[in-house]
């Protein structure tokens, strides 16, 4: 049965800082990874959709790494905002059976102005 | 371009009412999600629907059901609502193309008093 771990579960940095957010997954066997935002209370939007047969995904200052074989993907934020302050959620896809997502647990993230 | 749309944005309900969650999802996907985001929680899947038959079965309370229609739209019927059941319902659909991943819609965010 697929798992998704998120680390760390909350992060408190500076305005300014590059950070790095982790997505661990246990069965390899992925059809893709996606990474969403999600304010409180809010739905979720779309980051960044990474295909099991790409290595990294960038959008602006957001870039995304997948590591199938080791069962890893990195969220490198560049330059921090205050403004990026939310839930950061990886989702697999999975190929065992139908298809569908599998969330990780989260990373709340807040940048201090 | 047309997202997934949900209704309503905000239901309360009281214990042991029935309450009908509705998800249109984007022109020409086939496949609806349900899924079920508690408090402080990531979303859990609940149910899917692939060209109107039951794809999948996640941990959905038999109290919930859930169809989807002639026209793709799809909906979650709950019953017996208990307190534990307050939490965003959020709906995702996706095309035949995988390569898109899922496009969520902005949730339905249900209160049980």
């Amino acid at each position: 049965k697929q798992e998704v771990t998120q680390i760390p579960a909350a992060l408190s940095v500076p305005e300014g800082e590059n950070l790095v957010l982790n997505c661990s997954f246990t069965d390899s066997a992925i059809y893709n990874l996606q990474w969403f935002r999600q304010d409180p209370g809010k739905g979720l939007t779309s980051l960044l959709l990474i295909q099991s047969s790409q290595r990294e995904q960038t959008s602006g200052r957001l870039n995304a790494s997948l590591d199938k074989s080791s069962g890893r993907s990195t969220l490198y934020i560049a330059a921090s905002q205050p403004g990026d302050s939310a839930t950061y959620l990886c989702a697999v896809g999975t190929t065992s059976g139908t298809y569908k997502y599998i969330f990780g647990t989260g990373t709340r993230l807040k940048v201090l102005a | 371009a047309a997202g997934v749309i949900q209704s309503p944005r905000h239901l309360i309900k009281e214990k042991r009412e029935t309450a009908t969650l509705k998800c249109y999802p984007i022109p020409r996907h086939d496949t609806v999600y349900w899924y079920q985001q508690g408090p402080g929680q990531d979303p859990q899947f609940l149910i899917s629907f692939y060209e109107k038959m039951q794809s999948d079965k996640g941990s959905i309370p038999d109290r919930f059901s859930a169809q989807q229609f002639s026209d793709y739209h799809s909906e979650l019927n709950m019953s017996s609502l208990e307190l534990g059941d307050s939490a965003l319902y959020f709906c995702a659909s996706r095309g035949q193309d995988r390569l898109y991943g899922y496009t969520f819609g902005s949730g339905t965010r249900l209160t049980v008093v």
